[in-house]
């Protein structure tokens, strides 16, 4: 069974480009959460969905950023017009079922750079 | 803020010795989760201790939750050079806060 994939590993932008990072949960997992971490810094949380759906995007900054799980396909976190603030490692993560009460795996991440 | 706080925030001990890694968080959790990264890495899910659970052992981790304080610790017995990482505890309520991490290096 295979984990959290996430792709690209390394991806390189310059300002005012767009960014794609993919996510594939486990297998069975319905449940996909973002993280960001910046350099020396925790994890800090930005969107929890599910098929379909946003539950909770309180993490996300208001502009610029959009996530997405569709019933088909990888989860996907959008960042357009990048700027070099937005250099950071981004985790997802994915659940079996409600993370309240379960663990998260984690897959490797996509570092981001912005030049 | 941080719903999940370590301290220290860095810690460095000799191989065998033990380390002992503390968390604080703020509001009612149904669980609290401790998480580990190697430089560069992503996450490995280490132990998951519910509400109502005081202590839960795993290999060589134990970790303690005292509710009433709203505090946790990881205790690595026996330390090995191989347990040099990032530490993160997460609180799990209604939303999942990671704190900013203990940075353990054991000394070969």
């Amino acid at each position: 069974n295979a984990g959290v994939m996430q792709n690209p590993r390394h991806l390189v932008r310059r300002r005012g480009q767009e960014a794609r990072l993919r996510c594939s949960p486990m297998k069975g997992h319905s449940h996909v959460y973002w993280y960001r971490q910046l350099p020396e810094e925790g994890l800090k949380f930005m969107v929890y969905l599910q098929k379909e759906n946003i539950i909770d995007e309180s993490g996300m900054p208001k502009e610029r950023f959009s996530a997405e799980f569709p019933k088909e396909g990888p989860s996907i976190l959008r960042i357009q017009q990048v700027v070099r603030g937005d250099s950071a490692a981004y985790f997802c993560a994915s659940s079996r079922w409600d993370s309240s009460y379960n663990e998260q795996f984690f897959g490797p991440g996509t570092r981001l750079t912005v030049l | 803020s941080q719903q999940g706080e370590e301290d220290p925030q860095a810690l460095s001990i000799q191989e065998g010795e033990n380390a002992t890694m503390n968390c604080s968080y703020k509001t009612s959790i149904n669980n609290l989760q401790w998480y580990r990264q190697n430089s560069g890495r992503g996450l490995v899910h280490l132990i998951l201790i519910r509400s109502n659970e005081r202590e839960k052992h795993s290999g060589r981790l134990r970790v303690t939750l005292d509710t009433s304080k709203k505090s946790s610790s990881l205790l690595i017995t026996a330390s090995r050079a191989a347990d040099t990482a990032s530490y993160f505890c997460a609180a799990t309520g209604n939303q999942f806060y990671f704190g900013t991490g203990t940075s353990l290096t054991v000394i070969p």
